[in-house]
């Protein structure tokens, strides 16, 4: 199975200061297609998932701009620009392109 | 508007089963094919079955494999996860997800469905 590693654990951040969480998977995420099917979630508390960004570096409807992703084969980056209150909340990324599908242990953030 | 509602959740001895389902609107359904996730209390996510837009094909964590059937009724919008043999282990929120391509991206997520096996 493809492990997906996360850090941190947890990210204590500034309100209106920039965030950084890595995920890091255990072979490359390239699929035979050519895309690259990693993508990025956010559960606020007491609430289910919501995706925020997939295919890398596509931003879903909705998802402030901002957030962001970037990487490429094995190595991942989600990027929040100015954290605001709403973003609190815990963080997984997820391969899409081998089976089984496998998210990492997630992200904790919070507010400092 | 996008509508995953699950339901059929609840408490179960172990070896027990219990059956899932989840109800879809607001999307054209056959176009997408349907997952369940869980997640146990505190804990991460963890994908458990998935199943195609047409329900042809089906896949499954080693976990529940043998245990668990996922399938999908078109005519009626919905989806199920019929869990069998349950273990302790298999308590958790499960969530009822929509992807828009062959199970790679998990689109949309429902609000979930406890299921405790105690």
């Amino acid at each position: 199975d493809v492990v997906m590693t996360q850090s941190p654990l947890s990210l204590p951040v500034t309100l209106g200061q920039p965030a950084s969480i890595s995920c890091r998977s255990s072979q490359s995420l390239v699929h035979s297609s050519g895309s690259t099917w990693l993508n990025w979630f956010q559960q606020r508390p007491g609430q289910s998932p919501r995706r925020l960004i997939y295919k890398v570096s596509n931003r879903d409807s909705g998802v402030p701009d901002r957030f962001s992703g970037s990487g490429s084969g094995t190595d991942f980056t989600l990027k929040i620009s100015r954290v605001e209150a709403e973003d609190v909340g815990v963080y997984y990324c997820m391969q899409g392109t081998h089976w089984p599908l496998t998210f990492g242990g997630g992200t904790r953030v919070e507010i400092k | 508007e996008v509508q995953l509602v699950e339901s059929g959740g609840g408490l179960v001895q172990p070896g027990g089963s219990l059956r899932l389902s989840c109800a879809a609107s607001g999307f054209i359904f056959t176009r997408y094919a349907m997952a369940w996730v869980r997640q146990a209390s505190g804990k991460g996510l963890e994908w458990v079955s998935g199943i195609s837009g047409s329900g042809g094909n089906t896949y499954y964590a080693d976990s529940v494999k043998g245990r668990f059937t996922i399938s999908r009724d078109n005519s009626k919008n919905m989806l199920y996860l019929q869990m069998n043999s349950l273990r302790a282990e298999d308590t958790a929120i499960y969530y009822c997800v929509g992807d828009y391509g062959d199970l790679e991206a998990f689109d949309f997520w429902g609000q979930g469905t406890m299921v405790t096996v105690s």
